[in-house]
């Protein structure tokens, strides 16, 4: 599974869009990007993924470069229910499990 | 009600103590993972079973062992408990078929004294 990088915290006003960048540039043409979020030690919870088109869903957009190396999420209206750690998880479906490294360390401000 | 779930919550016990976390899902998937998060880091994969009595072990087993004796539960046991387990515990549930989509339950917060 290739490998992500993501900036280790950033901070957000509320009720602007929240965009975390991450770079995957070893990602290989069968790999899907996949993000996560966890709020304060709950369970991490489902995003979005997406192989090469852009997706959006109800919870963000995600917006994957064309040459697929590196990906951003979107929160289009960020709220203080946003605050949590981002993770950027790039694998194949033949995978048997997520790593999910350190992610970015959302903080909406009010 | 969670679709993922597991206990208990939260738990302290002593050093060389038999402890078993439960977890349930009411998913209907096949496939059930067992990981530990430690402060500041990610999830690691502990033990992974793809269907009844199916077991795989993950990146760090040593010290675990887990059962699965009925497609909606999937138990993680520490035979002798040491305080480097003290860690957060998750279980988290895939669907055969379909994108790698993982769901997750809230978690076992375990303190080994």
């Amino acid at each position: 599974d290739a490998k992500t990088t993501q900036p280790p915290s950033m901070d957000c006003a509320e009720g602007r869009a929240a965009n975390l960048p991450c770079n995957h540039s070893t990602i290989s043409g069968n790999e899907y990007v996949y993000w996560y979020r966890q709020i304060h030690s709950q369970g991490p919870q489902y995003i979005i993924h997406g192989l090469k088109n852009n997706e959006t869903n109800e919870m963000a957009s995600l917006i994957i470069t064309e040459d697929r190396k590196s990906s951003t999420l979107i929160l289009p209206h960020a709220t203080l229910r946003d605050t949590a750690v981002y993770y950027c998880i790039v694998r194949g479906n033949t995978g048997n499990q997520f790593y999910f490294g350190t992610g970015t360390s959302l903080t909406v401000i009010p | 009600d969670a679709d993922v779930t597991q206990t208990p919550r939260n738990r302290i016990t002593k050093t060389g103590k038999r402890i078993m976390l439960e977890c349930s899902q009411t998913k209907g998937h096949d496939r059930m993972y067992w990981y530990r998060q430690d402060p500041g880091l990610g999830l690691r994969l502990i033990y992974y079973s793809f269907d009844v009595k199916d077991i795989n072990k993950g990146e760090i087993s040593d010290g675990y062992s887990v059962s699965r004796q009925a497609q909606a539960k999937f138990s993680l046991s520490l035979e002798s408990a040491i305080p480097n387990q003290t860690a957060l515990y998750f279980c988290a549930t895939k669907d055969r078929g379909g994108t790698d989509t993982q769901y997750f339950g809230p978690g076992t917060r375990l303190t080994v004294l």
